[in-house]
């Protein structure tokens, strides 16, 4: 089974700063990871994605996120935040590499501070 | 840019009754599922469906639920008789490929209210 955990259901941050949103995992198996954003009134939309290639992946917007076995994380950041950040984030795992059964994480909503 | 669209947005229904909601996945996607998230709590993934059967679902997606692609654009969640824990947005989405390129698109989602 596989599972992930968001710390911190809300976060908020200054414009400028850096935005730090915390996500572990567990996995039986080898996991595949993902950041998704959920913006006020739209679906969810992927920003980035870890499938095992290089640790450290690059997403949209200027968002990153590394993944660390050691600690089981996948920790997402953004040297410097913009107001239009404000969003809903998931981190969501699947241990077979197959998008179909996603298991989401609760959220992390994200407010950026003028 | 292509875009999965869901309707309705939002739709309040009394308990026992049938409720069905649409999703019309992007054109050239395959691969077709439904998500809900119960308010406050996480998004949970129902069921996947490709080639015209189910191909995954979830503990969740009793026989209470039923999904269908009646034609070659809409397909559509079914929930024979809403009980109150129904209550939920509910999320489509679809995806070109089922491996780890394939990248989930989602809806905006349908807000069900069960009373």
């Amino acid at each position: 089974a596989q599972s992930v955990t968001q710390l911190g259901s809300h976060v908020s941050v200054s414009e400028g700063a850096l935005v730090l949103l915390r996500c572990n995992y567990s996995s039986s198996v080898p996991p595949y990871l993902f950041w998704y954003v959920q913006y006020p009134n739209q679906g969810l939309q992927l920003l980035l994605k870890y499938t095992s290639a290089a640790t450290l992946v690059k997403g949209i917007n200027g968002f990153e996120a590394e993944f660390k076995k050691s600690e089981t994380s996948f920790h997402l950041t953004k040297p410097s935040a913009h107001m239009s950040d404000a969003a809903e984030y998931f981190c969501a795992v699947s241990p077979s590499g197959s998008a179909r059964q996603l298991t989401f994480g609760s959220g992390t909503q994200l407010t950026v501070l003028p | 840019e292509p875009e999965v669209t869901q309707t309705p947005s939002h739709q309040v229904t009394q308990m026992g009754q049938e409720v069905i909601l649409r999703c019309v996945p992007i054109s050239n996607h395959l691969y077709f599922y439904w998500y809900r998230q119960i308010l406050g709590q996480k998004v949970e993934f129902l069921v996947s469906f490709y080639n015209n059967e189910i191909s995954e679902k979830s503990e969740i997606f009793d026989d209470q639920f039923s999904v269908e692609r009646p034609d070659g654009s809409n397909f559509t969640l079914k929930i024979r008789s809403t009980k109150l824990e129904d209550s939920a947005m509910y999320f489509c989405a679809s995806s070109l490929l089922v491996d780890s390129t394939g990248e989930l698109f989602f809806g905006e989602g349908s807000r069900l209210t069960v009373l």
